[in-house]
């Protein structure tokens, strides 16, 4: 696609239920990167793929978040168990390769009740 | 260890005048720095980087930074501003332009007035 694509771009979720947010990257694009980015703040590390290894995951703040990218492409972040703590807004950027640009999506914003 | 800090949250400009947005870092190699513009509802978008050539870094919509290694600064202007300059700013520090994770500062929110 032209950019990268995240869904949805708003998710409500009732404490404890799990979500699954998606991000399609630019086509090519081999390196993966997630971000959280909280109200009023800058966006945080999450986790990095470069095609389907996840080479950092140091950022992923529990054992409740989880990552994915099995076929190089698509990748999905898994959160289990949702709590309020958790919403925030769930960047997705990708990049060619270590030495470019890296893109953002628009975001998927996670709002737990 | 690499960390960012944006000296104000919140910055009011007339239009016209000039923009100033801070950014001081701290890092234990030479870093790769960024600054990202993020309208609302919006991802962010690339402004400019510095990858440790030119000094002056021109970027889109006529920013530009100075990275100044002896006061570990890397700020923003743009020399008038305009009403659809009105974003969220983000300042970035990593250790490389991709595949490297990218540390931003809490940003600065720019607002214009007519």
């Amino acid at each position: 696609g032209a950019g990268v694509s995240q869904s949805p771009r708003y998710k409500v979720a009732k404490r404890g239920q799990d979500v699954a947010l998606r991000c399609d990257p630019i086509s090519g694009h081999v390196s993966l990167f997630w971000y959280q980015q909280a109200l009023g703040q800058g966006p945080e590390f999450l986790t990095y793929f470069q095609n389907e290894a996840q080479l950092d995951k140091s950022g992923l703040p529990s054992d409740r978040f989880f990552a994915e990218r099995p076929e190089g492409s698509v990748s999905t972040l898994k959160i289990q168990r949702t709590q309020q703590e958790d919403s925030a807004v769930y960047l997705c950027a990708s990049s060619l390769a270590r030495t470019s640009e890296a893109f953002f999506g628009q975001g998927t914003r996670l709002t737990v009740v | 260890a690499q960390s960012v800090t944006q000296l104000g949250s919140h910055v009011s400009v007339s239009e016209g005048a000039l923009v100033l947005l801070r950014c001081n870092y701290s890092s234990s190699v030479p870093p790769y720095l960024f600054w990202y513009v993020q309208y609302p509802n919006q991802g962010l978008q690339l402004l400019l980087k510095y990858t440790s050539a030119a000094t002056l870094v021109k970027g889109i919509n006529g920013f530009e930074a100075e990275f100044k290694k002896s006061e570990t600064s890397f700020h923003l202007t743009k020399p008038s501003a305009h009403m659809s300059d009105a974003a969220e700013y983000f300042c970035a520090v990593s250790l490389g332009t991709g595949g490297f994770k990218t540390i931003f500062g809490a940003g600065t929110r720019l607002f214009v007035k007519a």
